[in-house]
């Protein structure tokens, strides 16, 4: 059974930092990309950030570009987001997903709450 | 990176037909056939419905099914249940690469 299990979300302050991850288990991690989504408070979805297998291609939404940081541990089955410089805006529940075919997200995790606020 | 645009609600009667569309540009929706359509229920993570624009994975009831056409896709829910209520999202892929994404406002479908 795959399972995406999301951890490291909180309260933060405007401008502090905050690290996300989300431990994969029930499929050959090393074969897929992986995505972060979020979705604030009421709002829909919104693409984060995205790695290919093997880390060498990286994207990000402009919203987040040059303050988020995604990367993966094959070895550990794990997928990072580092956040820095966190405003308001950033506020969401923030899902870990895997690709399939398309770039389709045919796993999802239950999602680690984000909340910065001062 | 500007979302892709859905209708912000949809209803229709148990039993009936409905269509919920995603506009986009030829940078995105029209640019390649990888439209994917996902349901969302209240405090649940979103469900994959529909993949390359047409495909349906496996455990997905075949109510569900998808199309395009130019710039715009479409997810057609036939025979209505009550369990369809729900917020529905599509995403594509971007000009920009194979991993850049974007996702519609989302629809919230109501059974009336």
């Amino acid at each position: 059974e795959v399972q995406l299990v999301e951890s490291g979300g909180g309260l933060v302050q405007p401008g502090r930092s905050l690290r996300l991850s989300c431990a994969a288990s029930g499929f050959t991690f090393d074969d897929y990309a992986m995505h972060w989504v979020r979705q604030a408070p009421g709002k829909g979805l919104e693409w984060v950030s995205g790695i290919s297998w093997n880390s060498g291609s990286i994207a990000y939404a402009d919203s987040v570009k040059g303050r988020f940081t995604i990367s993966r541990d094959n070895a550990k089955n794990s997928l990072y987001l580092q956040m820095n410089s966190l405003r308001a805006e950033d506020t969401a529940l923030y899902y870990c997903t895997k690709d399939t075919v398309g770039g389709a997200k045919d796993y999802w995790g239950q999602g680690t709450l984000v909340t910065v606020s001062s | 990176q500007s979302a892709l645009t859905q209708p912000a609600s949809v209803s229709g009667s148990p039993g009936q037909s409905i269509t919920i569309s995603c506009t986009g540009t030829s940078s995105d929706v029209g640019g390649y056939n990888y439209v994917s359509w996902y349901q969302q229920h209240p405090g649940k993570a979103p469900k994959l419905m529909i993949y390359e624009v047409s495909n349906r994975p496996s455990g997905v009831s075949n109510r569900f099914s998808g199309s395009k056409s130019g710039n715009t896709a479409s997810l057609t829910i036939s025979g209505l249940q009550a369990e369809d209520e729900a917020d529905y999202y599509c995403s594509s892929y971007t000009s920009s690469s194979t991993l850049d994404q974007v996702f519609g406002t989302g629809t919230k479908v109501t059974v009336l």
